[in-house]
């Protein structure tokens, strides 16, 4: 158990679908984070939430779309996705500047 | 632009042997520096922290890390690794004054029983 839960674990998605991926925390954190891993490239900070106000954006396409209701809970939606956008999703939570707790991460493949 | 770069991709190594993973960041301010793991199948865990204090951080399971301010490095090491060390190894800095952690492209260790 890593505080902080991701579902699905695994998703195939086709290019026309619509799905969301969620994120949740019961850790009290103030802050939370999507992340892309993609094979053979860095860690990818796609969104940063603090205090569920959306404070990063790192040019992330506008098919993935994030939404954080309250400080427990992240979802990334994601539609008309692209099989380059296969990957590792992984949520994470922390107080500010402080070392993050990561969930295992949804595995996403784009067909 | 901030950066952190880790030099070796792949490092292949027998068990017992001695290990040293390299990470090297571009900001001149104040950083907290961090190492991740990710073993097979599982989700990055904390293996050690650096804030102030004693450059020389010891973290879970025999890993250490000596920050080295003038050479803007953060290298991990471990004196005798295991076949159970098997895994991905992130470096990561934050800015002090930053909310963002930015991580470096991660090396695979491989370690051969």
């Amino acid at each position: 158990e890593t505080g902080v839960t991701q579902t699905p674990r695994h998703l195939v998605m086709g290019m026309t679908n619509k799905k969301s991926l969620k994120c949740e925390q019961h850790l009290g954190h103030n802050a939370m984070y999507w992340y892309k891993q993609s094979a053979k490239k860095p860690l990818e900070l796609m969104f940063v939430y603090s205090l569920e106000e959306r404070v990063e954006n790192n040019s992330v396409p506008s098919r993935f779309s994030p939404e954080c209701p309250n400080s427990s809970h992240l979802f990334l939606h994601l539609h008309t996705l692209q099989p380059e956008d296969s990957a590792l999703y992984l949520c994470a939570s922390s107080h500010l500047n402080s070392p993050l707790h990561f969930g295992n991460g949804t595995r996403l493949t784009v067909t | 632009a901030q950066s952190v770069s880790q030099h070796n991709h792949h490092v292949i190594l027998s068990e017992a042997a001695s290990l040293e993973l390299g990470c090297n960041y571009s900001y001149g301010g104040t950083v907290n520096l961090f190492w991740y793991v990710q073993y097979p199948g599982q989700h990055l865990q904390l293996l050690l922290k650096y804030f102030s204090g004693d450059p020389l951080v010891k973290g879970i399971k025999g890993f250490e890390a000596e920050f080295i301010k003038s050479k803007f490095s953060f290298n991990l090491r471990k004196p005798s690794v295991q076949w159970s060390d098997t895994a991905e190894y992130f470096c990561a800095v934050i800015e002090s004054s930053a909310s963002k952690i930015i991580f470096g492209s991660g090396t695979r260790l491989s370690i051969r029983p």
